[in-house]
């Protein structure tokens, strides 16, 4: 079945730092999604990466679809403690209509 | 704006006991799917309904069950309860519009089984 692999697991930064990580498919994917989930909270959809090599920024993240479909990443600019959470990236192979998530990158910062 | 609504927020119950999880989605969406979320895990697809049928199934233990209503709401059945159940469930809904599916998540039911 389709695995999503995600790294790293974990990432402190001090505050004002960049963060960025990354997501790997085994298959190629429809599209890919990105979500966010503060701890206790729930997943919080970010965007979606539909077009092969497609780059899309909200502000200070910047989300890239890799040119086969396969992989994404999310590069955060001068974090902020609001970033703090568990970033996921989940991978839509579009067949099945069903998300699998990513491991997810879990955030800290340090301010 | 209505967000996913779940219930109950916090459930315990003992081995080998039913355990019943509702799930309301966004008014107007079509698809509703639930996830397992073990603690420090990645939420685990388990089932998914379009339109009240069931539309995809993933690592759904045969122990569970899930449909959907004709209000559109879905409950998650849940039997002979095992220790590894405890964890969060997470029911989300979308709009079935092909090309896009943002999930818009429930606030989760926390499962604890003793």
């Amino acid at each position: 079945g389709q695995q999503v692999m995600q790294i790293p697991q974990y990432q402190h930064v001090q505050e004002g730092e960049d963060f960025t990580t990354y997501c790997n498919s085994s298959t190629t994917l429809s599209n890919i999604q990105w979500y966010k989930q503060r701890p206790g909270g729930h997943p919080v959809f970010l965007i979606q990466l539909v077009k092969s090599g497609e780059v899309k920024k909200q502000k200070r993240l910047t989300f890239q679809f890799g040119e086969a479909k396969k992989n994404s990443s999310l590069h955060i600019t001068a974090t902020q403690t609001t970033d703090v959470g568990t970033y996921f990236c989940a991978g839509d192979s579009g067949s099945a209509r069903q998300l699998t998530f990513g491991s997810g990158t879990q955030l800290t910062v340090l301010p | 704006a209505a967000g996913v609504i779940q219930s109950p927020r916090h459930l315990i119950k003992e081995k080998r006991e039913t355990a019943t999880l509702k799930c309301y989605p966004i008014p107007r969406h079509d698809t509703v799917y639930w996830y397992q979320q073990g603690p420090g895990q990645d939420p685990q697809f388990l089932i998914s309904f379009y339109e009240k049928m069931q539309s995809d199934k993933g690592s759904i233990p045969d122990r569970f069950s899930a449909q959907q209503f004709s209000d559109y709401h879905s409950e998650l059945n849940m039997s002979s309860l095992e220790l590894g159940d405890s964890a969060l469930y997470f029911c989300a809904s979308s709009v079935r519009d092909w090309g896009f599916n943002e999930q818009f998540f429930g606030p989760g039911t926390r499962l604890t089984v003793l």
